[in-house]
Order: C-alpha cells, then sequence, then structure tokens
C-alpha cells in the first residue's frame, strides 16, 4: 500500500488560515471515517491534533479543525500562531490487513 | 496519565536483529481498547507505521516489512516489543512506541499516546 498524498509544504503569515490536504484511496481515507492528524515539533513526538476526520482531543485548539471529501481528507488551521510551524502528517486507518497508513508529512512554515 | 517509555540498544550491526522494548505505566496493556504500535522515522524523513499488538498477543505488520518483524507482548510486565531482523542502514530511524485506540469509546484508530522515541544507529 502506498503513503497517503501530502504537499511537502504550505505557509501562511500569524492570523491567516492555511488548508493541509491528504489523498488516499478506496481502499483507505475513501472507505473510511477514521482519518487522524499528527503535528511534529523538532526533536518532538507527534501528537494527536485530529480524530476521526473531525473530531479534537482534550486540549487541542479549536483552531485546528478537520473534514473529509471522498479520498481527500484535510485539516485547516486558522489563525495561524508562530508555534504552529511544525511537520503535519495524516493518517488513515486502512483495513484490518495493515490497519494504519501514514501520509508523508507536511512541513507547515509560518512567515 | 498513561506513558509510553521505549528502551533498547541504540547501536545495531548489519545483518543483526534489532530489539526494542516499550514499557507502558500509568495505564494497563491488556485494555480491550487499545492496540499497541511500533512507528519509526528515518533522519529527515515522514513517519512510517511498522505494526501492532493486540494484548492477546494478536499482530498486524506494514506488509513492506512483514518478512522481518516480529512483535510480542508481555501482560505482566506491561511491556511490548519489537524485533526487526537483517538490519540494513536503511532502518537507521527513530523509533516510537505508541497506544492505538481501536475501541468505540475511544479515538478509534488513532494514535493518542506516544513515547518519546528512541534513536537507532545501524553500524559495523
Amino acid at each position: 500500500q502506498s503513503a497517503l498524498t501530502q504537499p511537502a509544504s504550505v505557509s501562511g503569515s500569524p492570523g491567516q488560515s492555511i488548508t493541509i490536504s491528504c489523498t488516499g484511496t478506496n481502499s483507505d481515507v475513501g472507505s473510511y471515517n477514521l482519518v487522524s492528524w499528527y503535528q511534529q515539533h523538532p526533536g518532538k513526538a507527534p501528537q494527536l491534533m485530529i480524530y476521526e476526520v473531525n473530531k479534537r482531543p482534550s486540549g487541542i485548539s479549536n483552531r485546528f479543525s478537520g473534514s473529509k471529501s471522498g479520498n481527500t481528507a484535510s485539516l485547516t488551521i486558522s489563525g495561524l500562531q508562530a508555534e504552529d510551524e511544525a511537520d503535519y502528517y495524516c493518517c488513515s486507518y486502512a483495513g484490518s490487513s495493515t490497519h494504519v497508513l501514514f501520509g508523508g508529512g507536511t512541513k507547515l512554515t509560518v512567515l | 496519565q498513561l506513558q509510553l517509555q521505549e528502551s533498547g540498544p541504540g547501536l545495531v550491526r548489519p545483518s543483526e536483529t534489532l530489539s526494542l522494548t516499550c514499557t507502558v505505566s500509568g495505564g494497563f496493556i491488556s485494555s480491550r481498547d487499545f492496540y499497541w504500535g511500533w512507528i519509526r522515522q528515518p533522519p529527515e524523513k515522514g513517519l512510517d507505521w511498522i505494526g501492532s499488538i493486540y494484548h492477546t498477543g494478536s499482530t498486524t505488520y506494514n506488509p513492506s516489512l512483514k518478512s522481518r518483524v516480529t512483535m510480542s507482548v508481555d501482560t505482566s510486565k506491561n511491556q511490548f516489543s519489537l524485533r526487526l531482523s537483517s538490519v540494513t542502514a536503511a532502518d537507521m530511524a527513530v523509533y516510537y512506541c505508541a497506544r492505538l485506540g481501536s475501541g468505540s469509546n475511544v479515538p478509534w484508530w488513532s494514535l493518542d499516546v506516544w513515547g518519546k522515541g528512541t534513536t537507532v544507529t545501524v553500524s559495523s
């Protein structure tokens, strides 16, 4: 199975909104509402930001939101802040033989 | 608060077997609502799913690594382990263990708790 497809990089200015896409197939993103998103700062472990397409874990800012249409999921960060600069990874359930599949990651730069 | 901690040799010789253990504290590995997974991240690259194990010992592996991976669980020690055989330089990475929700009342099929990661170097 191939990794999910994400743009290598996105950028935005403080206060703006950005959206990161994550494209899969009918076997993963398109078949399940089980997409999650992770934020990773340099040298740190990833942190869960969104699960089940659009749910936020406790303590995660409501500036982070998720959505899905067909085989593509999206993460939107509104009111961009300097601390949002990080790598972001999408992940999808991919069936009982594999469980999960990651995207290649997107580097977010806050200008 | 649940915590995961990876441990194991930081240096493995080429062609040998990498062995890592993840110790779970603040919770029980035998919970019905979770699988326990391993993820790796080569230097300057993205996350790579290795596989997962349930407390019963049931395993699921990334097809690309399946021939070389073995996972096991020790519920008495609240630990689960990873063995990766015949390592090469391509296996050099930070290895993370994480909790994968599989129950209906938890983040479903999401990795909600991660260890800090351990760096594995492959060199003779």
